[in-house]
């Protein structure tokens, strides 16, 4: 079956635009994450759904940073007024329930600040 | 706080050499899971094996193999008999239970491996 994927694969933008990365998960799939991968680095958590609900944002670096997923499948993250700093691959991952440990990972949006 | 040390930040082998990859964790949690992923060039993490703290079994799946010591807090992976498609980006992770069923997980930096022929 398919697996996560992601839109688009690449997103070059100008410093203090509006950028929309979109997550589309395994069907079925209940619990969402996203995560950030700096160049060199593992990824880092940044929020987690289950359902249509943010259970946790812990991870969302400050204000600019917003994510939604309105009917509990497609997930979009959104980030205002970006800064040079934002430059990382944006990895979706999806699991069947919140409680099944494995998580399958979409190949990323690579976003680049310029 | 760093919750997952991978100490090697890159490993350089020749083909069919074995290759031993460290990874030490930190958690309050007795319950918790911890797992390793492989990411190749083409950037996609792969899923390859997770343990959860209740079970210090090693294990083997073909060439690669696991060795979980809660003593030490440490999941080491081996790669056996090397070959050059195992050359990558290989992180461990722990996942603690948050609420709500949050399975976040915590990576470590990674350890790039490059297998040559």
């Amino acid at each position: 079956g398919a697996g996560v994927s992601q839109t688009p694969s690449n997103k070059v933008t100008e410093k203090g635009k509006y950028v929309e990365l979109r997550c589309d998960p395994i069907s079925g799939h209940t619990a969402l994450y996203w995560y950030r991968q700096s160049l060199g680095q593992g990824p880092e958590f940044l929020i987690y759904f289950q359902g249509t609900g943010a259970a946790d944002d812990s991870g969302l670096p400050n204000d600019r940073f917003f994510a939604v997923r309105p009917e509990g499948s497609v997930s979009t993250l959104k980030i205002q007024r970006t800064e040079r700093g934002d430059s990382a691959v944006y990895l979706c991952a999806s699991s069947l329930l919140g409680g099944e440990i494995e998580q399958f990972f979409g190949p990323g949006t690579r976003l680049t600040v310029l | 706080a760093q919750k997952v040390t991978q100490a090697q930040t890159e490993i350089s082998v020749v083909e069919k050499e074995d290759v031993t990859l460290d990874c030490v964790y930190e958690t309050r949690d007795t319950t918790y899971y911890l797992f390793w992923y492989k990411q190749p060039p083409s950037g996609e993490l792969v899923f390859l094996i997770r343990r959860n703290s209740f079970d210090e079994q090693n294990e083997i799946s073909g060439r690669y193999s696991w060795n979980f010591q809660k003593s030490t807090s440490s999941f080491n992976f081996t790669i056996t008999a090397s070959q050059v498609v195992d050359s990558a980006v290989y992180f461990c992770a722990l996942s603690e239970l948050g609420g709500e069923d949050d399975y976040k997980l915590s990576f470590g930096a990674g350890t790039t491996v490059t297998v040559r022929a």
